[in-house]
């Protein structure tokens, strides 16, 4: 069983289109949360989510919105894509300060 | 400010050897590191962690050190295998509900 999963694996579109990016943990974790992961491979957190309340928002665009109908799934919707979107994002589950962030195999979106 | 870094980009190794991967972290009040591993077209993988508390922690083939006063952590690899080859995070969390700083990235190249 995955415990981190996202869809889709691989998201091609063009520019000014809106879509969105789904995650599910099946873990009990209480917090989620979505990383963006640059061509240099930096790895830079975007949001978390704590029972349906944003905790982080760290400085992306207002284009990027999360949103987590219940513990388990957090969403990322992205409005009017820019080509400097294309990355790979990836959803992050956790529980407790004092233990490791559980990933999924992230989504590789190019903005053409 | 925070952050993590890593002392190479690229480490190669002969198949059977161990491995060493380097990181330093500048003045936190973080008193959690964890080390992941990032196969190609994979979400990062925990390998282990260890709290300010500890010295050292081991685990199967691999053992985290963690020099507090020079602010320094390795990540040993003992007797390296192929699919060890990845590229190793460090990074590091603080209390509550905040996520994760990542550093660069080392990408280990096990040569046959």
């Amino acid at each position: 069983d995955t415990a981190v999963s996202q869809t889709p694996k691989y998201l091609v579109t063009q520019m000014g289109n809106d879509k969105s990016i789904k995650c599910e943990q099946n873990l009990g974790h209480d917090t989620m949360y979505w990383y963006k992961q640059d061509s240099k491979k930096f790895l830079k957190i975007m949001f978390s989510y704590n029972n349906k309340e944003l905790i982080i928002n760290e400085t992306v665009p207002n284009r990027f919105s999360p949103k987590s109908p219940d513990k388990a799934h957090l969403n990322l919707h992205i409005n009017s894509l820019e080509l400097g979107d294309s990355a790979v994002y990836f959803c992050a589950s956790g529980q407790g300060a004092w233990s490791p962030l559980h990933f999924g195999n992230g989504t590789r979106l190019t903005v053409t | 400010g925070e952050s993590v870094g890593l002392h190479l980009p690229t480490l190669s190794v002969q198949e059977g050897d161990n491995s060493i991967i380097n990181c330093a972290y500048s003045n936190s009040a973080s008193d959690y590191f964890i080390w992941y591993k990032q196969e190609s077209g994979k979400g990062p993988q925990f390998i282990i962690d260890i709290r300010s508390n500890m010295d050292k922690r081991q685990g199967q083939r691999v053992t985290v050190l963690l020099n507090k006063t020079v602010k320094h952590l390795s990540l040993q690899i003992a007797a390296t295998q192929p699919g060890d080859s990845a590229v190793y995070f460090c990074a590091k969390r603080g209390g509550g509900a905040d996520g994760l700083t990542f550093g660069k990235g080392t990408h280990l190249i096990i040569q046959p």
